[in-house]
């Protein structure tokens, strides 16, 4: 059974579109992740909910939210797609707030052209 | 923000020679963590270091943590194709206990025959 998954897997649009990418955990975890990969492979971290409410939030375009309908579900919307937002984007959870063995899902990537 | 450099970015050995990653910061280290991320595939967790002088290791993978020098070193004894991937440390926020993980840009392992 697979811990953390994502859909899509790929996702190729054009710019100014609207996208969202749906992610689930199965590991009972309180804490989910959204991250971002850039083209050069530097991982930065995005937001963080924990059980349903935002904890972290880096500086990130409010064109991006994220979304938790329950503690296993973080979805991330995208409004009006640019070029510098493709890249791979990653789920995680953890047991809880502070913890920091993250796991990971496969990432989605996300091609704006 | 924490910064943390990795050296090499990229490494290119013979299957069961024996390498060697480091990991540097910028601060205090108050928490290393070590990841692998295959390609294609999210990144697993393999070790995390909190206190100085600590070692870990996890079948040929040896992670040791030098608060002193703000180092960390991952090491691989007699390295197989099945090591092959990108390996990147990770280091907690000490001024915050949300989960807060700052990532170096990766260490691109290849194991040839």
């Amino acid at each position: 059974d697979t811990a953390v998954s994502q859909t899509p897997k790929y996702l190729v649009t054009q710019m100014g579109n609207d996208k969202s990418i749906k992610c689930e955990q199965n590991l009972g975890h309180d804490t989910m992740y959204w991250y971002k990969q850039d083209s050069k492979k530097f991982l930065k971290i995005m937001f963080s909910y924990n059980n349903k409410e935002l904890i972290i939030n880096e500086t990130v375009p409010n064109r991006f939210s994220p979304k938790s309908p329950d503690k296993a579900h973080l979805n991330l919307h995208i409004n009006s797609l640019e070029l510098g937002d493709s890249a791979v984007y990653f789920c995680a959870s953890s047991p809880g707030v502070g913890t920091y063995e993250q796991y990971f899902g496969p990432g989605t990537r996300l091609t704006v052209t | 923000s924490q910064e943390l450099e990795q050296s090499p970015q990229s490494l290119i050995v013979q299957e069961g020679k024996n390498l060697t990653i480091n990991c540097t910061s910028s601060k205090t280290l108050y928490g290393l963590y070590w990841y692998k991320q295959k390609y294609g595939e999210g990144l697993i967790f393999l070790m995390m270091l909190q206190k100085g002088g600590e070692e870990k290791s996890h079948e040929k993978i040896t992670a040791k943590l030098d608060e002193k020098k703000q180092q960390s070193s991952l090491h691989i004894t007699a390295s197989q194709p099945s090591h092959a991937g990108i390996y990147l440390c990770g280091a907690a926020d000490r001024g915050s206990t949300l989960g807060r993980l700052y990532f170096g840009r990766g260490t691109q392992l290849t194991v040839w025959p």
